[in-house]
């Protein structure tokens, strides 16, 4: 069955540090698609990326990178130099077919405090 | 404006009085979702519809019920709401089916039901 592992419920960091969040999927199917999206404390939702199973190519964008392995079935997403307006919660999502259709499986969600 | 919009924003109602709350956009999308938000839990999909009269059940359908009767509208239906079901609800659509699209999700809706 599918699912999506954060095993990081909260991490606080201070402002500058890097910091990495963990993203484990299980999934039985060899076409898949990996998302990241946050929520910062005003509660909508916005994407980050989205990565396809056939593309492992890892993505840096700005302060942004992501590390998709899978080998390690891990999606994991990295802020450098963090800054207070990091401060979110950070969803790993798994897409795939079912049936005739497509489910979407969110992960718990990383709470990320950034201190000034 | 490219949106997804939800009505209403915020609902306090009591248990066993029918409720809908809306989900239309704009963009021409052919898949739309239904999720909840709840501590602890990440986001569930309630229901998802793959384009007009074609709906489906996500993890979580159990005392809810969905319509696709046009392609920019998905009303989430409860007939007989229960405590259980107060939560943060998300709509969402997405150009492709689901699959490698990001989903643009609405501002949420909070239920309470008392």
């Amino acid at each position: 069955a599918q699912k999506v592992t954060q095993a990081q419920t909260e991490i606080s960091v201070v402002e500058k540090e890097d910091v990495t969040l963990d993203c484990v999927y299980e999934t039985r199917d060899t076409t898949y698609y990996l998302f990241w999206y946050k929520q910062p404390p005003s509660g909508e939702l916005v994407f980050l990326i989205r990565r396809n199973s056939f593309d492992e190519q890892n993505e840096i964008s700005g302060r942004y990178s992501w590390n998709f392995q899978k080998s390690t079935s891990s999606f994991n997403f990295t802020i450098t130099a963090s800054q207070v307006v990091d401060s979110a919660v950070y969803f790993c999502a798994l897409s795939e077919a079912e049936g005739g259709g497509f489910k979407t499986i969110f992960g718990a969600g990383t709470r990320l405090f950034v201190k000034a | 404006e490219a949106q997804v919009t939800q009505n209403p924003r915020y609902l306090i109602t009591v248990t066993g009085k029918k409720l809908t709350v809306t989900c239309s956009q704009n963009m021409n999308h052919e898949y739309m979702s239904w999720y909840r938000q709840d501590p602890g839990l990440g986001l569930r999909q309630i229901y998802y519809s793959m384009n007009v009269e074609v709906t489906d059940k996500g993890d979580v359908p159990e005392g809810y019920k969905v319509s696709r009767k046009e392609k920019r509208n998905f009303p989430l239906i409860l007939e007989s709401p229960s405590p259980n079901q107060t939560s943060l609800y998300f709509c969402a659509s997405s150009l492709l089916p689901g699959s490698n699209q990001p989903q643009h999700f609405g501002d949420g809706t909070r239920l309470s039901i008392l």
